[in-house]
Formats: structure tokens, C-alpha cells, sequence
């Protein structure tokens, strides 16, 4: 079946500081891949998507790139800050399945603290 | 525009007690689900609807629990009798077919089960 297996957190990391967070998924079809982000206390976020193979999603400095010889889709950024501390989830939605479109299958996220 | 909106945000609650959690979706989707996070299983998918349709519950974890989706603009989640293992966020989102599987979510409701 569809699933999202993403790196066990959580990553702490100094502000500037570069980040990767692994995000590698199994499909029957060709899915959309997303990253949501969860800030304390709040709901999740759409933070970036990638609807094909070799798309790049970018937004607020993340960038992901759909990769499809790898099935994978790595969250990164060049330089964090502090007010990226939060919870990031690798979710895709595999159309093929007819009636679940839109339905997501998510990773166990990662969260993620940047220190001043 | 609004987003997706939940109510309560918070609730406590005894053993055994009714538990109904409310969601609006965004007006004019036509994808509601319904999601519980909890630190051991992470995010579950309970239950979804398409057009006012229940198309999966296989998420649902008992026949304590049930959904329902009376009109396009108004869902509830019932919980009944609660137990304190039902503590979680549970989590309403809502989609439109057209816009390439976004979801959206709400807040989230906080619920405790003493």
C-alpha cells in the first residue's frame, strides 16, 4: 500500500545552519507529494508541493524536488531560523486509487528546534 | 477567507461522557476528513467524506465513535462513550478536487478524557 517514511527526529539545529530532512515514499501510481509544517498549537500547513517527477516545490526558503528513480522527496533549506521550530510532515496522495483522491497518507513528522 | 473551523478548541471530560467535536469546511470544497494525532501513533486518518458521503471510515476506531456530514458546510465527530485513550487532537480538514489534492486543515480540537 501507499506510505511516507520520513527521518525519526527530532534535528536540533543552530540557526543559519543548513537543513535536510529525508522524506521516502511508496505509491502504486504517480503521486502528488507535499510537506505540511505544524507550528506548536496550531493545525497543519500546507508548506510546499510537487505533482510529478522532477518538479521542484519551493516556499518560504524550503525547496523539495519529486524524485522519482529515487522515490524520494527531501525537505531543504539553506539557512534556518529560529522560527522554523516546528513539526514537519512528508505526506503524498496517489490519484490512481480513484475515490481517495485527496485522501493523504503521512509520515510520523520531525520535529525540528533551531537555537538562537 | 476563512479557513477550515473547529469547535471546542479545548475540551476536558470525564470517562464515559459524550464528546461531539464540530467542523466547517472551506466553503465550496467538497473533500471533508477527519484526522486524530496522538504522539504514539501520530496522524490517523479516521474517517473522509465526498460530497456529504462517508467514502472510508476504515480509520474509525470503534462503534464508539461516528461521523456525519448533514449538509456540504457542517460535519460532527461523536465520541460516545469517551474513554481516556481517546485523548488526542483531532483534526478536520477539508479539500477540493480541483486544486490538485491540497488539503486544508483547521486548528485542531484538544481533547481529555479524565
Amino acid at each position: 500500500g501507499d506510505s511516507v517514511t520520513q527521518m525519526e527526529g527530532p534535528v536540533t539545529l543552530s540557526e543559519e545552519a543548513f537543513l535536510t530532512i529525508n522524506c521516502t515514499y511508496t505509491a502504486t501510481g504517480y503521486p502528488s507529494l507535499f510537506w505540511y509544517v505544524q507550528y506548536p498549537g496550531e493545525g497543519l500547513q500546507l508548506l510546499l508541493k510537487a505533482t510529478k517527477a522532477d518538479d521542484k516545490g519551493s516556499n518560504k526558503g524550503f525547496e523539495a524536488t519529486y524524485r522519482k528513480e529515487t522515490t524520494s522527496f527531501h525537505l531543504e533549506k539553506g539557512s534556518v531560523q529560529v522560527s522554523d521550530s516546528a513539526v514537519y510532515f512528508c505526506a503524498l496522495s496517489d490519484p490512481f486509487r480513484g475515490s481517495t483522491l485527496g485522501r493523504l497518507y503521512f509520515g510520523r513528522g520531525t520535529q525540528l528546534t533551531v537555537w538562537p | 477567507d476563512a479557513g477550515v473551523i473547529q469547535s471546542p478548541r479545548h475540551e476536558v471530560t470525564e470517562m464515559g461522557q459524550e464528546v461531539t467535536l464540530r467542523c466547517k469546511p472551506i466553503s465550496g470544497h467538497d473533500y471533508l476528513f477527519w484526522y486524530r494525532q496522538t504522539m504514539m501513533r501520530g496522524l490517523e486518518l479516521l474517517i473522509y467524506f465526498n460530497n456529504n458521503v462517508p467514502i472510508d471510515d476504515s480509520g474509525m476506531p470503534e462503534d464508539r465513535f461516528s461521523a456525519k456530514m448533514p449538509n456540504a458546510s457542517f460535519s460532527t465527530l461523536k465520541i460516545q462513550p469517551s474513554e481516556p485513550r481517546d485523548s488526542a487532537v483531532y483534526f478536520c480538514a477539508s479539500s477540493l478536487r480541483e486544486t490538485g489534492n491540497t488539503i486544508y486543515f483547521g486548528e485542531g480540537s484538544w481533547l481529555t478524557v479524565v
